[in-house]
């Protein structure tokens, strides 16, 4: 049974263009986050929610919207793609605020925008 | 200074090398240390978790943390082939929401 999932796998996209990537993670952990692994495959933390709130909101254009529905899921919408945002986009969960800080990451969703 | 430093190698080793992988940091609130794994075109995997100081054995993986030297390290004995993979270090301050910080991970092959 998949723990964190993403979809979709793959997207490729026009410059201009809004699209959304959608996570989902079924370990009942309270907290979420979206990071972006750039082509040199560093990871850097992008957000985090705990139980559907906004904690952390690192330095990312306001283009990047993460929304919450409810605690197991959280999607990222990208407003007016632009050719920089091309990466791998990893979603993440976490037993915090349980005293653990390990996270649990989703497949990724690669992101090339033309 | 980056706050965690990891040497990207590439590692390349015999099968049935030791493997040691390491990072430093310089962030002394640094108090839970993660090592992952990451095939090509796959997520992160956690491997090895520990919080502070000192060693935790896992199969042939073993996960050593010295928090006086801000050191960290990665052990696999017995190499396999299908180690190959990139590892990455982890840390977390244990504060806030627990956001990691990652090194820029070691890619390593085992060649047979």
């Amino acid at each position: 049974d998949t723990a964190v999932s993403q979809t979709p796998k793959y997207l490729v996209t026009q410059m201009g263009n809004d699209k959304s990537i959608k996570c989902e993670q079924n370990l009942g952990h309270d907290t979420m986050y979206w990071y972006k692994q750039d082509s040199k495959k560093f990871l850097k933390i992008m957000f985090s929610y705990n139980n559907k709130e906004l904690i952390i909101n690192e330095t990312v254009p306001n283009r990047f919207s993460p929304k919450s529905p409810d605690k197991a899921h959280l999607n990222l919408h990208i407003n007016s793609l632009e050719l920089g945002d091309s990466a791998v986009y990893f979603c993440a969960s976490s037993p915090w605020p349980s005293g653990r800080a390990e996270q649990y990451f989703g497949p990724g969703t690669r992101l090339t925008v033309t | 200074q980056k706050e965690v430093e990891q040497d990207p190698g590439p590692l390349s080793v015999p099968e049935g090398a030791i493997v040691s992988l390491n990072c430093t940091y310089s962030n002394s609130a640094f108090q839970y240390f993660m090592w992952y794994r990451q095939y090509s075109r796959k997520g992160p995997e956690l491997l090895m978790y520990t919080y502070s100081s000192g060693n935790k054995e896992d199969g042939r993986f073993t996960a050593q943390v010295d928090k006086s030297s801000k050191y960290i390290s990665l052990f696999i004995r017995d190499s396999q082939p299908s180690d190959s993979a990139t590892y990455l270090c982890a840390m977390s301050k244990g504060a806030g929401s627990y956001q990691l910080t990652f090194g820029k991970g070691t890619k390593l092959s085992v060649i047979p």
